[in-house]
């Protein structure tokens, strides 16, 4: 069975770092593209960033330079490496593989709150 | 930019049929294939349809997908509304061939 099982969600202050991580079964993250995605409070789907099979990634601007999508093929598991980490930041962050372009599965998402 | 416009909230009675509508803006929805997510409180989205019109295994054929290009609009249909859809329904496609975009989503009422 495909799954995706995500961690590392937590309080963190503005400014702070925080790492999740999304352990995939059933699949090798690097034969696929893996994705980001984000929902706050109340609010839609927000694409955060892609990992390409090559390794190549992309990033919505509003993340762009603060945080690293990554995968270790070793443990089968992608990253997200959030850096600078402000209030608007605030959300479930889902890992989602992509098929075709579209997500299927997504992991039960990880809760990252931004505040002092 | 691309975008996706969705309307804020649509409701049925059950049996009905409904319609969600998906608005492309600065750029063609026919240009990449549009994908629909169903969304209940507290759980991950899950797929309802891909590529336009595809349904997933297991997903009945009550969901159904169109393209209009001349509204520049997907839209999706739920047919004999059941209460267990209701919940919140996201459309997906691409910009470019980098960057993800969905629509703000619809929250479906079965009243």
């Amino acid at each position: 069975e495909v799954q995706l099982v995500q961690s590392g969600g937590a309080l963190v202050q503005p400014g702070g770092s925080l790492r999740l991580s999304c352990a995939a079964s059933g699949f090798d993250v690097s034969d696929t593209y893996m994705s980001w995605i984000r929902q706050a409070p109340g609010k839609g789907l927000e694409w955060v960033a892609v990992i390409y099979i090559g390794g190549t990634t992309y990033y919505a601007d509003s993340v762009k330079g603060r945080f690293t999508i990554s995968r270790d093929g070793s443990n089968n598991t992608l990253y997200l490496q959030m850096n600078s980490l402000r209030d608007e930041d605030t959300a479930l962050y889902f890992c989602a593989k992509e098929k075709d372009r579209w997500f299927d599965p997504w992991g039960q998402g990880s809760l990252v709150t931004v505040s002092s | 930019n691309f975008m996706l416009t969705q309307p804020h909230s649509v409701s049925g009675s059950p049996g009905e049929t409904v319609t969600i509508s998906c608005t492309g803006t600065g750029g063609s929805v026919a240009s990449n294939y549009v994908h629909w997510y169903q969304q209940r409180p507290g759980s991950a989205p899950t797929t309802v349809l891909y590529e336009d019109d595809q349904r997933p295994s297991g997903v009945p054929d009550r969901f159904s997908g169109s393209i209009d290009i001349s509204s520049n609009s997907a839209s999706l249909t739920i047919s004999g509304l059941k209460t267990e859809d209701e919940a919140d329904y996201y459309c997906q496609s691409y910009h470019g061939s980098d960057h993800a975009v969905f629509g703000g989503g619809t929250q479906l009422a079965v009243l």
